[in-house]
């Protein structure tokens, strides 16, 4: 089977880093990719790894580790806006489909 | 660029009513995925088209859910009958081949009584 595990919630304060991590299952791996939903919106993309390391986009980058089935977002310099839900998502093969995790809901307070 | 277009925004309907959903995708691209997103499931992949194909419907619920896709700019998800436990959030998204990104639409807010 296929399944993606992230924390269902982050609380962090405007002005710190936060990293949300995803760990996944899959039958083949061809890469990793964040969205961003905020509440009511559809999700918009923000970033994919596609091999090993670290993808700086601005103040978002993300993380790709194959060999432990891992990645992360981090999130820096943190503002009101960033409260929305982050949702990891696995490429299981050479096509277009999307398996996305569960979510997880950033509250950043002031 | 209009973006991904849904339509309607929002569908309340009774139980045992045919529901259809309308996606009109990005010009230019070539797949179209369509969504289904509750609390419970969070957001599952029901079926995605490759230039107007269906390549992938594994994730449809049931015989009741039916998607086509007449032409390259144009597609349906109808629901017939709807159940209660069809009220969800169906979003579609479009992209370029095999490019990573997705664009969603504004999602359909389906509720079924």
């Amino acid at each position: 089977g296929q399944s993606l595990e992230q924390p269902s919630e982050v609380t962090a304060v405007e002005g710190a880093i936060v990293q949300i991590n995803c760990t996944y299952q899959t039958s083949g791996f061809y890469g990793l990719s964040w969205y961003q939903q905020h509440d009511g919106g559809a999700p918009t993309f923000l970033s994919y790894n596609a091999l090993d390391g670290l993808e700086e986009t601005g103040r978002f980058s993300s993380f790709l580790s194959r060999s432990d089935s891992y990645g992360y977002l981090l999130l820096q310099e943190l503002q009101m806006k960033d409260s929305a839900s982050y949702f990891c998502a696995v490429r299981s093969s050479n096509t277009g489909k999307l398996i996305f995790g569960q979510g997880t809901t950033l509250q950043v307070k002031p | 660029d209009a973006g991904v277009i849904q339509s309607p925004r929002h569908e309340v309907t009774e139980m045992g009513q045919e529901v259809t959903l309308r996606c009109k995708p990005i010009s230019g691209h070539n797949s179209l995925f369509w969504y289904r997103q509750t609390m419970m499931r969070g957001l599952e992949l029901l079926i995605y088209f490759n230039n107007n194909v269906p390549i992938d419907d594994s994730g449809m619920p049931e015989d009741r859910f039916s998607a086509k896709m007449p032409n390259a700019s144009f597609s349906t998800l109808k629901i017939q009958p709807s159940e209660p436990r069809d009220s969800a959030v169906y979003f579609c998204a479009s992209n370029v081949g095999a490019r990573w990104e997705q664009y969603f639409g504004p999602g359909t807010r389906l509720t079924v009584t």
